[in-house]
């Protein structure tokens, strides 16, 4: 089965301060996605990287960065922490292709006060 | 407008009720997934369609290409299938595996 794994499942933090959320998945997906999710609005894609190293930005990467150092692991980080970013933070990986189905983790509820 | 726009936003049931949900999308794609997220956030991957039928246990998911919309339809519903259902395309015009996201159903089956 193909895992993917959030480094957190609630976060708590404060205004300005810089955040790492971590995904690690384990079957070797190129493909890696970070979305917010948030009530009446959807899931959104806020950056996707399809390779180590590599990355693009979705449609909200307005107060987010990533990185991709190794294949397993995607991180987003949020380098000034703002309340409008509290949110339910979702990461996908999928292995390129027709099928493309994406695989979600258990998601981060964040916190920002 | 949303490219992709499913209703009811949200849908209460009895148990052994018949469900649909309708998903209508406004570009051309190269497939269609519909996804269940049940509460406490985990999202799984239920049907991925690019034309046809696909029926998996008591779920049916349908496509009409040239209408650009897409059922999903639950026999016999058990409250057990409460969560919240997402239909996604995969855009012909956007680069990659992207996904673009309807804003999901909230379904409850009450016992």
């Amino acid at each position: 089965d193909v895992k993917v794994t959030q480094s957190s499942r609630y976060l708590v933090k404060r205004t300005g301060e810089k955040v790492f959320l971590e995904c690690v998945q384990d079957m070797d997906h190129e493909n890696m996605f970070w979305y917010r999710q948030d009530p009446g609005l959807g899931l959104r894609l806020i950056y996707f990287s399809y390779d180590v190293k590599m990355k693009e930005k979705g449609d909200i990467p307005e107060g987010y960065s990533v990185s991709r150092e190794k294949k397993e692991r995607f991180s987003l980080i949020l380098e000034s922490a703002s309340t409008n970013q509290t949110s339910m933070y979702l990461c996908a990986s999928s292995k390129p292709g027709h099928v493309d189905t994406q695989y979600f983790g258990p998601g981060t509820r964040l916190t920002v006060l | 407008k949303n490219e992709v726009e499913q209703s009811p936003q949200n849908l209460t049931a009895q148990e052994g009720e018949f469900i649909t949900i309708n998903c209508s999308y406004s570009v051309g794609i190269s497939a269609l997934h519909w996804l269940q997220q049940h509460p406490g956030g985990g999202i799984v991957s239920l049907f991925m369609l690019s034309s046809g039928k696909k029926k998996h246990g008591r779920l049916i998911a349908t496509i009409n290409i040239q209408e650009k919309h897409s059922s999903l339809h639950i026999t016999a519903s058990h409250p057990r299938d409460s969560a919240v259902y997402i239909c996604a395309v995969r855009s012909e015009e956007t680069s990659g595996s992207r996904l673009t996201f309807g804003e999901g159903t909230q379904l409850t089956v009450n016992p």
